[in-house]
């Protein structure tokens, strides 16, 4: 069955650092999220990805965050100056459709640790 | 926008119990509610969903409700069993675009033997 993947699963940097976190959707998908989860609390919504630009994006979602489809593969997300509240689990997800209608597959994670 | 509220927020049963797990969304656009199982330190994965087109939808051991008027959604799980402990998230679609799903902010189910 095909799966969302992601790397690195565990990361551990230094406040400041810059991250990139990296997805590869499932191949016939055609929508892209990122979502984070802070330890012990609900899954939040970051951003969206449909058709190379961003479709929507949170509050969360500022200018230290970027995110790129650089290939047809591989869907990353980059935080440019880490800071300790950054600390949490990040999901890549994907979906056919938008999730107005259509089933999000979400990867295993990236548990992004800031000292 | 859309917002979620997910109640409890834990519930423990005896195994064979039933489980109940209630939301409601403000977004009245939203037309979307799917919800996810996660395990410790696993990703959350979709255990059923309904669209606003339906009431009510069953899947063996689970079945969710959806009353539209009132926004909100519920989680059934009949006929526990220790392996459905875990932490459930509701989620709706925010009505926008792309309708991006809004999660609540989870029940941790634990199901004693």
């Amino acid at each position: 069955e095909p799966e969302v993947t992601q790397t690195p699963s565990h990361q551990v940097t230094q406040m400041g650092q810059e991250v990139i976190l990296r997805c590869v959707p499932i191949s016939n998908h055609l929508y892209f999220y990122w979502y984070r989860q802070i330890l012990g609390q609900k899954v939040e919504f970051l951003v969206s990805f449909y058709n190379n630009e961003i479709s929507e994006k949170s509050e969360i979602f500022d200018d230290q965050f970027s995110v790129e489809r650089p290939d047809g593969s591989n869907f990353t997300l980059k935080i440019r100056s880490t800071k300790l509240e950054d600390s949490a689990m990040y999901f890549c997800a994907s979906s056919v459709t938008s999730g107005r209608a259509g089933e999000l597959f979400f990867g295993e994670g990236s548990r992004l640790t800031v000292l | 926008g859309e917002n979620v509220e997910q109640h409890p927020s834990t519930l423990s049963v005896q195994e064979g119990d039933s489980a109940v797990i209630k939301c409601t969304y403000s977004d009245s656009a939203s037309n979307y509610f799917p919800w996810y199982k996660q395990e410790l330190g696993k990703r959350p994965q979709l255990i059923i969903d309904i669209r606003s087109n339906v009431g009510e939808k069953k899947d063996q051991r689970i079945a969710v409700t959806l009353n539209k008027t009132a926004k909100h959604f519920s989680l059934h799980i009949t006929e526990t069993q220790p392996e459905d402990s875990a932490v459930y998230f509701c989620a709706a679609s925010d009505g926008g675009s792309q309708g991006n799903l809004i999660f609540g902010k989870g029940t941790k189910l634990s199901v004693k033997p």
